[in-house]
C-alpha cells in the first residue's frame, strides 16, 4: 500500500539556518502531496501542497517540489525562525490519506 | 469562516469508562475523517464519512470504537470501554472536494487529547 517516509528527528537548528526535511513516498498512481505542521499545543495545519509532478508548493517561506522521478517531496526553508519550531508531517492523498511519522524541529535563538 | 472544531480538547478517563469525542466540520464539507496519533507515533486513519455514510472504516481498530455522523453534519467517535492503549490524540478533518481527487485538501481540527488511566 501507499506509504510515506520522513527523516527522523528531532532536528535542532540555530535561527537563520537552512532547513531540509526529507520526505519520500511509495504510491500507485499520482497522489497529491502535502506538508502539515503542528505547533506546540495546537492541531494540524496545512502548510503547503502539490498536486502533480514538478509542482512547487510554498507558504510562509517553506517550499517543497513534487519530484516524481525520485518520489520525493522534501521540505525546505532558507532561514528558519524560532517560531518555526513544530512537528512537520509529510502526507499523501492517493488510495488513502497517509501520513509520515513526523519530524520535530527545534529552532534555537 | 470557522474551521474544524473538536470537543473536548482534553479528556482524562479511567480504563473501562466511555468517552465520546465530537467533531464539527467546516460547513458544507461532505467529507469527514477521523485519525489518531497514539503514543506519539504515526498518525493513523480511522474512518471516512461522506455526508452521513461511512465510506471507509478500515482503520477502526476494533469494535470498541463507534463513529456516527447523523444528518451528515457533526460526527461523534465513542470509545467504549476505553483501554490504556487508546490514549493519544484524535484528529478530525473535513474536505469539500472529491475524496482522493487531485484538488482535495483536508482541513484538520485541533485534536482531542485522550488519556486513559
Amino acid at each position: 500500500g501507499d506509504s510515506v517516509t520522513q527523516m527522523e528527528g528531532p532536528v535542532t537548528l540555530s535561527e537563520e539556518a537552512f532547513l531540509t526535511i526529507n520526505c519520500t513516498y511509495t504510491a500507485t498512481g499520482y497522489p497529491s502531496l502535502f506538508w502539515y505542521v503542528q505547533y506546540p499545543g495546537e492541531g494540524l495545519q496545512l502548510l503547503l501542497k502539490a498536486t502533480k509532478a514538478d509542482d512547487k508548493g510554498s507558504n510562509k517561506g517553506f517550499e517543497a517540489t513534487y519530484r516524481k522521478e525520485t518520489t520525493s517531496f522534501h521540505l525546505e526553508k532558507g532561514s528558519v525562525q524560532v517560531s518555526d519550531s513544530a512537528v512537520y508531517f509529510c502526507a499523501l492523498d492517493g488510495q488513502n490519506f497517509v501520513f509520515g511519522p513526523g519530524t520535530r524541529l527545534s529552532v534555537l535563538p | 469562516e470557522a474551521g474544524v472544531t473538536q470537543f473536548p480538547s482534553h479528556s482524562v478517563i479511567e480504563k473501562g469508562q466511555t468517552v465520546t469525542l465530537r467533531c464539527d466540520p467546516i460547513s458544507g464539507h461532505d467529507n469527514l475523517y477521523w485519525y489518531r496519533r497514539v503514543m506519539g507515533k504515526e498518525i493513523k486513519f480511522l474512518l471516512h464519512f461522506v455526508k452521513e455514510s461511512k465510506q471507509d472504516e478500515s482503520g477502526m481498530p476494533n469494535n470498541r470504537f463507534l463513529a456516527e455522523r447523523t444528518g451528515g453534519t457533526y460526527s461523534t467517535l465513542k470509545v467504549q470501554p476505553a483501554e490504556l492503549e487508546d490514549s493519544g490524540v484524535y484528529f478530525c478533518a473535513s474536505s469539500q472536494e472529491i475524496a482522493g481527487g487531485p484538488q482535495e485538501t483536508q482541513y484538520f481540527g485541533p485534536g482531542t487529547r485522550l488519556l486513559v488511566l
